[in-house]
């Protein structure tokens, strides 16, 4: 089965990190780009980053340039999200996802991880 | 950046209805838009993809068109299990952007 799967959510403080996992499976993960999509609660959906399947390119929305990266172990079938300087505005749930279809969608999501940041 | 809206943000409808949701781009952005179907607590479902092709497993009542600027998502009879919210998507460039959201209710 095609899946991905994210860990790492949890409650931080302001100014705090923390580092998200998407473990994929059931597909060839290096041959996909990936991304990062949040939810804030009762909110809409924002695009965070991009990676290419060889970590060549790499993009970032400008609410969390500077401050979050995106990376990824093909050898690990992994994608990674190390957030850094955290906010209150970034508290949502997070997804990763898989991009398809000649780049025109994302198919696959995993089931989202909640990060909540409070004092 | 390239900002996506939709229109209605809300729509009540009856089972049965025939349901029309638009996705207008501040600049063309050929046929790089997706359609997705979100219900509370799971994540987006992807539905159409290239603006118009349907995705495997998705039922056919579902159909996408337009290009450029102008795109609409179409369900034929709405179903029970069709109560949710829509969001539109652009992959032409970046930063990838998200419409607003259509939340679809009972009437």
């Amino acid at each position: 089965e095609v899946q991905l799967v994210e860990s790492g959510g949890g409650l931080v403080k302001p100014g705090g990190s923390l580092r998200l996992s998407c473990a994929a499976s059931g597909f060839t993960f290096s041959s996909y780009s990936m991304n990062w999509v949040r939810q804030a609660p009762g909110k809409g959906l924002e695009w965070v980053s991009s990676i290419s399947s060889s970590s060549s390119y790499i993009y970032y929305a400008d609410s969390v340039k500077g401050r979050f990266t995106i990376s990824r172990d093909n050898a690990k079938n992994s994608l990674y999200l190390q957030m850094n300087s955290l906010r209150a505005e970034d508290t949502a749930v997070y997804y990763c996802a898989r991009v398809c279809c000649s780049g025109t969608a994302f198919d696959i999501w995993g089931q989202g991880t909640m990060v909540t940041v409070s004092s | 950046d390239i900002q996506l809206t939709q229109s209605p943000s809300f729509l009540s409808a009856s089972v049965g209805d025939r349901v029309t949701i638009t996705c207008r781009a501040s600049q063309g952005i050929s046929s790089y838009l997706a359609w997705y179907q979100q219900k509370p607590g799971k994540a987006p479902k992807l539905l159409i993809y290239a603006a118009s092709t349907l995705q495997s497993g998705v039922p056919s009542r579902f159909s996408g068109s337009g290009s450029g600027t102008e795109f609409t998502l179409t369900i034929s009879s709405l179903q029970p299990e069709d109560f949710a919210t829509y969001y539109c998507q652009q992959l032409n460039s970046y930063p990838f952007t998200f419409g607003g959201g259509t939340k679809v209710e009972i009437k």
